[in-house]
């Protein structure tokens, strides 16, 4: 079956990284995705990675994939307040192009 | 990145109406398009995969005459809650796209 698992809340200091970490279970997904949810507003694609990846680095944010444990994690360097919010893992299921969905993880940054 | 957008932002009506609900994507053509559902504090729920041209694929558990998916264009997605009760109250989002996957804003329905 499919599922997706993170952490439910993550609080940092300002200024130092974050890791947001979520474990999936379907080995043939294809795209793993990190997806930004603030308050009362929709998804904001982040960055995705595809499955035969390691690691992809786009600006502040670090995506890394082990697909032999079947885990992702995104690291946000230098987190801002900003940065505060929900964010969601979420795979491509193999074979479709839907998305399964993490319980998101809360990021609290603090000064 | 592509933009899809909702309209309404936000509706509110009563017990035992229908309400129309359009997902756009302005930037793209989307063959196919998704409907989720999010309650309060809650992660994403697929409802159904939307097809233009053909009929909607409706997960488990999602009652296909209650929430009637229309894609009558490659640019336009829209689903309709019939007959609307309190516990249909809910986030609804939309996304569009292939390998990435674009969401809409969400529309906040409440059901009084």
């Amino acid at each position: 079956g499919e599922d997706v698992e993170q952490s439910l809340f993550l609080s940092v200091r300002e200024g130092d990284s974050s890791v947001i970490n979520c474990t999936y279970t379907d080995s043939s997904s294809t795209y793993l995705y990190w997806y930004k949810q603030e308050p009362g507003a929709g998804l904001q694609l982040l960055t995705y990675i595809f499955s035969n990846m390691d690691m992809k680095q786009d600006q502040r944010l670090t995506v890394l994939l082990n697909k032999k444990d079947k885990h992702l994690s995104l690291r946000i360097a230098d987190t801002q307040t900003g940065d505060s919010a929900i964010y969601f893992c979420a795979e491509r299921a193999g074979g479709y192009n839907k998305l399964i969905f993490g319980a998101g993880t809360r990021l609290a940054v603090h000064p | 990145g592509a933009v899809v957008s909702q309209h309404p932002s936000w509706v509110i009506c009563k017990s035992g109406t229908s309400v129309k609900i359009e997902c756009r994507s302005l930037d793209f053509q989307a063959t196919t398009m998704f409907w989720y559902r999010q309650f309060p504090k809650q992660s994403l729920m697929l409802m159904a995969t939307s097809n233009e041209g053909s009929k909607a694929t409706y997960e488990q558990g999602v009652e296909k005459d209650k929430f009637l998916i229309n894609h009558a264009s490659l640019t336009l997605s829209t689903l309709t809650v019939t007959s609307a009760h309190p516990e249909d109250s809910s986030f609804y989002i939309c996304s569009a796209g292939w390998d990435e996957q674009f969401f809409g804003p969400g529309t906040r329905l409440t059901v009084l």
